[in-house]
């Protein structure tokens, strides 16, 4: 089944400690792309990669590290984690671009105490 | 860089009803315009998308949203609104560098 996997699913975490939140693809997308969604701001795009080694900022990059080394997983690292990063997260990846439909995943709800 | 509007937070319509969710964008250039659904506890799910051509796009579960370059709008319509129509709904706009910007969403609520 074609999809898009982010783990964990669920995360509750402290200030400072670092953690990564995964996500995986199996549609062999170039693209694959970082979105963070808060009530009445709606999805905004963290973090995106056109392909392997290949990664650029999106709206809010601050506080957040991604990298591409294989073509089918994107983690998204928090080094230092703070409160104002509890949101949930959502990965996508997409054929050849942010032009293209994207697949997102289930979500990774995070809160940072 | 580009954005988007959607002026609802949140529209009730009575089970078959019309429906219209109103999307104003802001892009110096030719836009790919998409709207997205979701329901609750989901990700999101593509219903239609505009890139050139036709401005009239038909896309999926019944849904079809007109591009009218001269108000900057990307209206998304559906003739008779389903119970399972009920979840957040959000109009995005891509620049040509693969940047994306969502709309905050708005909320449909179908009373029966």
């Amino acid at each position: 089944e074609a999809q898009v996997t982010q783990n964990p699913r669920y995360l509750i975490t402290v200030t400072g400690k670092k953690l990564t939140v995964t996500c995986s693809q199996n549609m062999n997308h170039e693209y694959m792309s970082w979105y963070r969604q808060d009530p009445g701001l709606g999805l905004r795009q963290i973090y995106y990669s056109m392909n392997v080694e290949v990664t650029d900022k999106g709206d809010v990059p601050e506080g957040y590290k991604v990298s591409r080394k294989e073509k089918r997983n994107f983690p998204l690292i928090l080094e230092s984690p703070s409160p104002n990063q509890t949101s949930l997260y959502f990965c996508a990846s997409g054929d050849w671009g942010g032009t293209d439909t994207q697949y997102f995943g289930p979500g990774t709800r995070l809160t940072v105490l | 860089a580009q954005s988007v509007t959607q002026p609802d937070i949140h529209i009730t319509v009575s089970e078959g009803a019309s429906l219209e969710l109103r999307c104003n964008y802001s892009y110096g250039a030719t836009p790919y315009l998409f709207w997205y659904v979701q329901s609750p506890g989901q990700g999101l799910q593509l219903l239609l998308k505009y890139f050139s051509g036709d401005t009239l796009v038909q896309g999926i579960k019944g849904f079809e949203a007109e591009f009218k370059r001269s108000q900057s709008s990307f209206n998304l319509r559906k003739p008779s609104v389903h119970w399972s129509d009920a979840a957040e709904y959000f109009c995005a706009v891509v620049s040509n560098n693969n940047d994306m910007r969502f709309g905050a969403g708005t909320r449909l609520t179908v009373k029966p």
